[in-house]
């Protein structure tokens, strides 16, 4: 089955600090993206990053960064130097085929708190 | 990225009525997409929204009860229909935007049915 599995449910990190959220796929398509998406208690969903599959280089914006293990369908999200406002929830999704097309899925989140 | 306003950010319904939400977009899209979000979970797609064609259900959901309408490619809405209180949730709405699946999203109807 194609799914997005993030096993952590919750996880902390001290301010300043560094924290990687875990995640792995299982998709069929040949060619796609990968997005981590952040969600704070406001509830809209922010993307944070993305990665394109046929690139072996990992993307970086800013204190967010992935490591992307192709071979093992992993795609973990590295946040440095840790903020207050990185507080959120956290999805990891993949494309999944339906058909013709193919959709979106997203993993069941995590829940990032920083402690002050 | 697209810009997204969504209406209204909440309600409050009573059981049996039905609510219409809004997702209007600052440039036009070709794919608009909703999802329903438990307080805490995950999302879930409810339906694919192409301009000019019939919406597309994922298993689960069906027209009569999530009825949606895509009238030009800046606007879609979704009415939940004779709501119950398993209804209630976020309900967001995105579009496909840029390159193949990337979504961005409106910032979600929290609804509570009584």
């Amino acid at each position: 089955a194609q799914t997005v599995t993030q096993s952590q449910p919750e996880m902390s990190v001290q301010e300043a600090e560094t924290v990687t959220l875990s995640c792995t796929y299982d998709t069929s398509e040949s060619d796609y993206y990968l997005f981590w998406y952040k969600q704070p208690p406001s509830r809209q969903m922010i993307l944070v990053i993305r990665q394109e599959a046929y690139k072996q280089q990992n993307a970086t914006e800013n204190r967010f960064s992935v490591n992307f293990q192709k071979a093992a369908k992993s795609f973990s999200l590295k946040i440095s130097d840790s903020q207050l406002g990185d507080a959120a929830m956290y999805f990891c999704a993949s494309p999944v085929r339906t058909g013709a097309n193919s959709k979106l899925t997203f993993g069941k989140g995590i829940t990032l708190s920083v402690r002050p | 990225s697209a810009v997204i306003s969504q209406k209204p950010s909440r309600d409050i319904c009573q059981r049996g009525t039905s609510l219409t939400i809004q997702c209007q977009v600052d440039s036009q899209v070709t794919m608009m997409f909703w999802y329903r979000q438990q307080p805490g979970q995950s999302l879930t797609l409810i339906a694919t929204a192409n301009q000019g064609s019939e919406a597309t259900y994922e298993s689960g959901f069906v027209i009569d009860k999530f009825p949606i309408s895509r009238p030009n490619l800046t606007f879609s809405t979704l009415t939940v229909s004779n709501m119950s209180p398993e209804d209630s949730s976020i309900y967001l709405c995105s579009v496909e935007q840029g390159a193949k699946n990337i979504q961005y999203f409106g910032a979600g109807t929290r609804l509570s049915v009584l």
